[in-house]
């Protein structure tokens, strides 16, 4: 079954200290890859994408995230932390195919507390 | 360019009654989604919609149903409510390419007493 996993639910990091979210998928084939952001009270924001080529892939804000096939991972990462990264966090898959544009499979989530 | 609107933001029915909500997604963007949010079972697909059309269905009742119109905005209507179908819903809008890019409203919040 196609799946995501996010092995932490809560993270906790100083303000300045860097970052790494973890992002584990099941997937028949090699999907396309996302990091989205949610702020309290917002809806998500598309932080960063990988769909081939480059296994490292830059986003905004200063994040990045790097795909590993041998692994199933897409880890997200940041060098320093700024007090506004406090989010929750979502990674996501979707499969090839522009019929399915729309229909994303999300992990659970892992929420950021940045520490001042 | 305007965001994805949603509304009503909050709302609140109880359980048996029905609710509309509505989206209308960035301009140009043919693809309307719908997600429900919940604390336990995270963000689950509902259906998408494109040119007017039912795309995609996730795994929900049949009490869970949408529409698109012909400009694109676009509508869920939950039936029969139950004290479970307490959630933020999200509609998001996408164009044909890149696949899976999504642009997010800021959610409807049901609460079902």
């Amino acid at each position: 079954a196609q799946s995501v996993t996010q092995p932490d639910i809560h993270i906790t990091v100083s303000e300045g200290a860097s970052l790494e979210l973890r992002c584990n998928y099941s997937y028949g084939a090699t999907p396309y890859l996302f990091w989205y952001v949610q702020s309290p009270g917002q809806g998500l924001q598309l932080l960063l994408k990988y769909f081939s080529g480059d296994t490292l892939v830059q986003g905004i804000k200063g994040f990045e995230a790097e795909f590993k096939r041998s692994q199933s991972s897409f880890n997200l990462r940041k060098p320093s932390v700024h007090w506004s990264d406090a989010a929750e966090y979502f990674c996501a898959v979707g499969p090839h195919g522009s019929s399915n544009t729309g229909k994303l499979i999300f992990g659970q989530g892992t929420t950021l507390q940045v520490k001042p | 360019k305007a965001g994805v609107t949603q509304t009503p933001r909050y709302l609140i029915k109880t359980r048996g009654q029905q609710v509309t909500l509505s989206c209308s997604p960035i301009s140009g963007h043919r693809s309307v989604s719908w997600y429900q949010q919940t604390p336990g079972q995270g963000l689950q697909f509902l259906f998408e919609y494109f040119s007017e059309t039912q795309r995609n269905k996730g795994n929900f009742p049949g009490r869970f149903s949408g529409r698109q119109f012909s400009n694109s905005r676009s509508e869920m209507n939950v039936s029969t409510l139950e004290l479970g179908d307490s959630a933020l819903y999200l509609c998001a809008s996408s164009s044909r390419s890149p696949p899976g890019e999504l642009f997010f409203g800021e959610g409807s919040r049901l609460t079902v007493l």
